[in-house]
């Protein structure tokens, strides 16, 4: 079992419409989860984090967090070509490194 | 620009040959962090220094693999008697201090293909 899953995708969604990213993370011991924008050939580029149980906004984005039932999701609201990229799932143990999911790749189609 | 740079940006050597990157990081941040990416994949960590200091080390990076800090601000990985499975985008990233919670922000990364 992967310590951090992510679905491949591709998400394809139309314009405007909500995307939802999914990630699920197996150490109980995570203590801070971020997601990462990775745009075709590019570096990871940090979207959000959140350390605690429920919802964090910052503008078009909400980043949730259940770490019951140790899921993290982001949801894309208003979701515009541009998004198109894969995101990328990481979650930090309280060790220095993060570790990744594989991502998700999304397209919003015009 | 006050982000972390990466140099070169991209490179293609002969197997066997050594290479070495350059990371400079955010200039405040004194953690800095190596990761390798393949494609279709999300980034792996290969270690990580507090300053000068290598605290961390992945059990992916082998005996080929050298990094160094050697002032506590720009890094070099070194890779030695390169291989075609060494062919990846290598990352490097830096933070702050502040605890277990602080934000890893990446460099554009170096492409590394191996002939």
């Amino acid at each position: 079992q992967k310590e951090v899953e992510q679905n491949s995708g591709p998400l394809s969604v139309p314009e405007g419409a909500i995307a939802s990213l999914n990630c699920t993370y197996s150490d109980r011991g995570s203590q801070s989860f971020f997601w990462y924008r990775q745009y075709s050939g590019k570096s990871p580029e940090l979207i959000m984090f959140i350390y605690s149980n429920g919802d964090k906004e910052d503008g078009r984005f909400t980043a949730q967090l259940n770490k019951a039932s140790q899921y993290v999701s982001l949801l894309i609201r208003d979701s515009q070509p541009s998004d198109s990229a894969t995101y990328l799932c990481a979650v930090g143990t309280g060790r220095r490194a993060l570790t990744f999911g594989s991502g998700t790749r999304l397209q919003v189609q015009p | 620009d006050t982000g972390v740079s990466q140099n070169p940006r991209h490179k293609i050597t002969k197997r066997g040959q050594n290479v070495t990157f350059r990371c400079d990081p955010i200039s405040e941040h004194n953690r800095l962090y190596w990761y390798r990416q393949t494609l279709g994949q999300g980034p792996e960590f290969l270690t990580y220094f507090q300053n000068e200091a290598q605290l961390e080390k992945s059990r992916l990076l082998s005996d080929r693999f050298s990094a160094e800090r050697p002032k506590g601000s720009f890094s070099t990985l070194e890779i030695q008697r390169t291989e075609q499975g060494d062919s990846a985008m290598y990352l490097c990233a830096s933070s702050p201090s502040g605890g277990v919670k602080e934000t890893q922000y990446f460099g554009p990364g170096t492409r590394l293909l191996v002939l």
